[in-house]
């Protein structure tokens, strides 16, 4: 059961313009969010987070927007540079349970920017 | 300069064979964890540790087995029982074990069962 999706395998955009990347989950107790970079052959680097007590949160050319009611966050990167190409992974958790601390992740968007 | 130290970042073992991937963090921090990356998956979480000398199993713990007897290290071997050990490791620390903390990641371990 894969309860955090991220639908587009791949995004190719040019450099400046903006891209938007996707991320559903399917788990309604999630309560905090995360955005990872990953290169090949590297391990992922944590770029941006948000809190379920939040609907917006922005860190330079980064910003993630979360819709609880449709289960759905994205992360916008303005302008985007030929050094974001990476693979996007988000990640959610929450507290309580055995599930406390843990981290479920998305199968991961390869982003491709175009000079 | 603090990190989260993974090797070998290549490792090649015979089938049946038992293999140890080592992870030391100079971070401090309470929290460690294990995860397997397979091509076109996410990250899945194979064991997590809050604390010294305690852990839990993760989603796909079978074949795996950890310790942790310090803080700063939590070695993962691979037994001749996982049925799929080929696959890219990576071991990540947290400040502590909470559901709001950012995790810190090594650079991985990729291991091919030959």
């Amino acid at each position: 059961d894969q309860q955090v999706k991220q639908n587009s395998p791949s995004l190719s955009v040019q450099e400046g313009r903006i891209s938007i990347l996707n991320c559903d989950y399917t788990n309604s107790m999630f309560d905090y969010f995360l955005w990872y970079k990953k290169y090949p052959a590297e391990g992922p680097t944590f770029l941006i987070s948000i809190s379920s007590i939040k609907d917006k949160n922005e860190d330079g050319r980064f910003t993630v927007f979360l819709n609880k009611s449709a289960k759905h966050l994205s992360l916008h990167i303005v302008p985007s540079q030929p050094g974001d190409s990476a693979v996007y992974f988000c990640a959610a958790s929450y507290a309580g349970g055995t599930s406390y601390g843990k981290l479920t992740f998305g199968q991961g968007t390869i982003l491709t920017v175009h000079p | 300069d603090g990190g989260i130290t993974q090797s070998p970042k290549y490792l090649f073992r015979k089938e049946g064979q038992n293999v140890t991937l080592s992870c030391e963090q100079n971070l401090n921090h309470d929290a460690m964890y294990w995860y397997r990356q397979d091509p076109g998956q996410g990250l899945r979480l194979i064991y997590y540790s809050q604390i010294v000398n305690d852990f839990q199993k993760g989603d796909i713990a079978e074949g795996y087995s950890v310790s942790r007897e310090k803080k700063e290290s939590f070695p993962l071997t691979v037994t001749s029982a996982q049925k799929n050990p080929t696959a890219f490791y990576l071991c990540a620390s947290s400040i502590f074990g909470g559901p709001h903390n950012e995790q810190f990641f090594g650079p991985g371990t990729r291991l091919t069962v030959l």
